[in-house]
């Protein structure tokens, strides 16, 4: 079965400084890979997502994942954060032949001015 | 552009009580979802859709139930309510499945409190 742990709760940071959210997930087949983020009182939205191809991928504000096979990890980066990236970041996993997309327990990123 | 649209925001229920979560799509999505997200606990599956007619079972539906009769409408119904099922409830929808490099359309929540 697949699983996905986030291994950090809460991530504080201060704004300008760069920030790294650590995603590891157990598959034993090919998977697609996600990263959302969920705003305060907000539902969630694709921040960005890994399907095939370059394992660098980069998405929306600024943010960037590396698929790393060897280590079955999804870590996602920014190198300058700002106090508006405070939010609920949750990695996702999916094998590709279901419906249904496994979320981690989320991490809180806390961005102090 | 309404997206992904929930209703109520908020409730709260005495324990035995019934009542459904309304949930709506205007982008003639096949695929929903209800997820229930605990603090700490990450976003669990309830149960999902994958087009009209049809439903099926996620990692937590003991408690709920739900019906899609047309594409744009999956409410969730619960039946004797729980203290243990106090939690914020999300609906989402994707145009070709989640798991299939699908991206997922929520909606704002709605808080569901059980005393």
């Amino acid at each position: 079965a697949q699983s996905v742990t986030q291994l950090d709760s809460q991530v504080p940071v201060f704004e300008e400084a760069p920030v790294e959210l650590r995603c590891n997930y157990s598959s034993s087949v090919s998977v697609y890979l996600f990263w959302y983020v969920q705003y305060p009182n907000q539902g969630l939205q694709l921040l960005l997502k890994y399907l095939s191809g370059s394992t660098l991928v980069k998405g929306i504000n600024g943010f960037e994942a590396e698929f790393n096979k060897s280590q079955t990890s999804f870590h996602l980066r920014k190198p300058s954060v700002h106090i508006s990236d405070t939010a609920e970041y949750f990695c996702a996993v999916s094998d590709g032949s279901t419906d249904k997309l496994i979320f981690g327990t989320g991490t809180r990123l806390q961005v102090f001015p | 552009n309404a997206g992904v649209t929930q209703t109520p925001k908020f409730r709260i229920l005495k324990i035995g009580q019934s009542m459904t979560l309304q949930c709506a799509q205007d982008m003639n999505h096949n695929y929903m979802y209800w997820y229930r997200q605990d603090p700490g606990m990450g976003l669990k599956l309830i149960y999902y859709s994958v087009g009209a007619g049809i439903t099926d079972k996620g990692e937590v539906p003991n408690g709920y139930n739900v019906s899609r009769s047309t594409t744009e409408y999956f409410p969730l119904r619960l039946e004797l309510a729980a203290p243990s099922q106090t939690s914020v409830y999300f609906c989402a929808s994707s145009y070709g499945g989640s798991g299939k490099a699908g991206e997922l359309f929520f909606g704002e929540g709605s808080r569901l409190t059980v005393l």
